[in-house]
């Protein structure tokens, strides 16, 4: 089967920059994902890695190493909307192509 | 171009009546996904639909849940007798037809979801 590890709460202040990390375990890794979700609302994509290495997308970046099956999503420049959870995904030939198994995702508080 | 529609956004049903959940995806998505969430959680998979097609069911319930994604209208998903525990957030997502080349990977659009109240 298929498993995602992410810490469940992090804090940080405005302006800071936090890193949530995602590891996880699967069979056929095809890529992975973060998605935002703030309360009562529906979760939006954020980022997509599937090969090695950093993608930046403005203030968010996604990072990922397919040799240590491990990911983190970095925000610089927190302001308080960021405060929401983030989850990470993950794609893979052992979960089926198209479908996504979400992590339990990282609670963010961002105080002033 | 409107995005994915739920409805309804709240659904309150006594134990052992139905409820029915609505999806109309994106403008041009053929896939439709199913999520449950459950309070505090992560989203849950459930189904994975293409028109007139079950794709993948590996996350439905065995007994009293089904789904559906006709040629036309949208997409159902049903639930029998429902019990106080299938009382959660019952999201859908839609992805387009053809896996974009790029970035973006398999990024689905989420709507806004339906919040299933049982009593």
């Amino acid at each position: 089967g298929q498993s995602l590890e992410q810490p469940s709460e992090v804090t940080a202040v405005e302006g800071a920059i936090v890193q949530i990390n995602c590891t996880y375990q699967t069979s056929g890794f095809y890529g992975l994902s973060w998605y935002q979700q703030h309360d009562g609302g529906a979760p939006t994509f954020l980022s997509y890695n599937a090969l090695d290495g950093l993608e930046e997308t403005g203030r968010f970046s996604s990072f990922l190493s397919r040799s240590d099956s491990y990911g983190y999503l970095l925000l610089q420049e927190l302001q308080m909307k960021d405060s929401a959870s983030y989850f990470c995904a993950v794609e893979s030939q052992d979960t089926g192509f198209q479908k996504l198994v979400f992590g339990t995702g990282t609670r963010l508080l961002v105080s002033p | 171009n409107a995005g994915v529609m739920q409805n309804p956004r709240h659904l309150v049903r006594r134990r052992g009546q139905e409820a029915r959940l609505r999806c109309s995806p994106m403008k041009g998505h053929s896939h439709v996904y199913w999520y449950r969430q459950l309070p505090e959680e992560g989203l849950k998979f459930m189904v994975y639909l293409q028109k007139e097609n079950i794709i993948d069911e590996s996350g439905m319930p065995k007994e009293r849940f089904s789904a559906e994604f006709p040629k036309e209208g949208p997409s159902i998903l049903r639930i029998q007798q429902v019990v106080r525990g299938d009382s959660a957030a019952y999201f859908c997502a839609s992805s387009p037809p053809v896996r974009l080349a790029g970035a973006s990977g398999n990024e689905q659009f989420f709507g806004p979801g339906t919040r299933l109240t049982v009593l």
